[in-house]
């Protein structure tokens, strides 16, 4: 089974940029999360969908952070405009409602300069 | 609110020793607790979990855990340590327990293991 793909695995981009992060979720699963890590912070949950629908998105930093979960397979996090405060690995994960193990993608790397 | 504590930034081990990495909870209800081990520039992987049952929790590349009611700990071990078990390890808790699988993770941990 291939796991939760993400895309890009890393991104340079200047500030007020716009940045789209997307992830593909295991499939048949129902729940995805948005993490950001950071050295300062370590790992932050960002925003939480079950069944498409945002369900927790106590996370997301500011206005300038939104998520969308358009449909069971894909799933986009974008900052715009971007700053260099937003450097980090940003990871998404997945589950299903029945299991209790999340899976985590291989993270995009972040760098606003 | 649930919440894990890592009480240590790094621990090191010499390969071969035995090897603990400490992890402390607070939980309402019945813990749901996990270990992910990241390695670098990679993907937290799942290591294993404590839901209910045995206390003494098996899981991947040799590791296993205890789950301590009494003293709400849910250490992670190794009897031999390899050098490639350097990394760093996360504990988790499940939030709410019964809800939602939601995780909220510690600090992490970062093990080194010297030849």
């Amino acid at each position: 089974d291939a796991g939760v793909i993400q895309s890009p695995r890393h991104e340079v981009t200047e500030m007020g940029q716009e940045v789209t992060l997307r992830c593909k979720p295991i499939s048949g699963h129902n729940s995805l999360f948005w993490y950001r890590q950071t050295m300062m912070r370590g790992l932050e949950l960002l925003i939480y969908f079950n069944n498409n629908v945002p369900i927790d998105d106590s996370g997301m930093p500011e206005d300038r952070f939104s998520a969308k979960m358009p449909n069971a397979s894909f799933s986009t996090l974008k900052i715009q405009p971007s700053e260099p405060r937003d450097s980090a690995v940003y990871f998404c994960a997945s589950t299903i409602d029945s299991g209790n193990t999340i899976y985590f993608g291989e993270g995009s790397w972040l760098t606003v300069v | 609110a649930q919440s894990v504590a890592q009480p240590e930034d790094q621990v090191n081990v010499a390969e071969g020793n035995p090897l603990t990495v400490k992890c402390t909870y607070s939980v309402s209800g019945n813990p749901y607790l996990f270990w992910y081990v990241q390695y670098p520039n990679r993907g937290l992987q799942f290591l294993l979990k404590y839901i209910t049952g045995d206390n003494l929790v098996k899981g991947s590349y040799g590791f296993e855990a205890e789950f301590n009611k009494s003293q709400t700990s849910f250490h992670l071990k190794k009897p031999s340590a390899l050098v490639s078990d350097s990394a760093l390890y996360f504990c988790a808790v499940r939030d709410p327990p019964g809800g939602y699988n939601k995780l909220i993770f510690g600090a992490g941990t970062r093990l080194a293991v010297h030849p």
